[in-house]
């Protein structure tokens, strides 16, 4: 199972909006609504942001929305925050009760 | 209320092998399926598996199918994951998390454990 295809980097200026593309395949991304979006800072845990596709847990700011088309799911985060500069993970269910991570990106608030 | 706890730091030698816990409460246990993520340093995330602990199905990515076992003692609510023919390439801050079955969501993550391969 391959990683699924993020960019590496993305930047936005404070108030801006952002989106980061997942890439996967029919396979996963394309066949299933079990696609979640991680936040992670150095050197701490990942954190849930979007799960479902677009669904935010409890206390996740509404900047932040998540959505699919084909095989390519994507993250927004809108109003750009300087403490939203940090790594994000995309995440899909891929087969046999398994599932498979983006290559993370890297988002700078310039 | 949705918990897990994972054992310390390990350092082994090539060729050897780990057992990484992680202690949930009751609630966590019965409820929750538990899946193991790992982290290289300056890698990104790397899914390993998934364990339900309710009845000890378990499911493990391609990439470590056959080195990779993940077990539950339900006497102390506790999930292992056991990794073996270690190298340096094991070496990263193992995770085990969460997700409320059929979320698709990693929503509790332990503090994680740094297991490091060195001769």
């Amino acid at each position: 199972q391959s990683a699924l295809t993020q960019p590496a980097s993305v930047s936005g200026s404070p108030g801006q909006s952002i989106t980061i593309s997942c890439t996967g395949t029919s396979s996963d991304v394309g066949s299933s609504r079990l696609v979640s979006w991680y936040q992670q800072y150095p050197g701490k845990a990942p954190k849930l942001m979007i799960y479902e596709v677009n669904k935010r847990p409890s206390g996740v700011s509404n900047r932040f929305s998540g959505s699919k088309s084909g095989n390519t799911a994507s993250l927004t985060i809108s109003g750009l925050q300087a403490e939203d500069e940090a790594d994000y993970y995309c995440c899909s269910y891929a087969s046999s009760r398994t599932y498979v991570f983006g290559t993370g990106s890297k988002v700078t608030v310039l | 209320q949705v918990q897990v706890v994972q054992s310390g730091a390990e350092v082994k030698k090539p060729g050897a092998s780990v057992t990484v816990s992680c202690k949930t409460s009751e609630y966590t246990f019965t409820s929750y399926y538990i899946h193991w993520v790992r982290q290289a340093p300056g890698q990104g995330l790397q899914y390993m598996g998934i364990i339900d602990p309710r009845g000890g199905t378990t499911g493990y990515a391609q990439k470590f199918q056959g080195r990779v076992t993940m077990t539950r003692d339900t006497s102390t609510s506790t999930v292992y994951m056991d990794l073996r023919g270690l190298t340096s390439d094991d070496t990263a801050v193992y995770y085990c998390v969460t997700e409320r079955p059929g979320s698709g969501g990693f929503d509790v993550w332990g503090q994680g454990t740094l297991v490091t391969v060195s001769s």
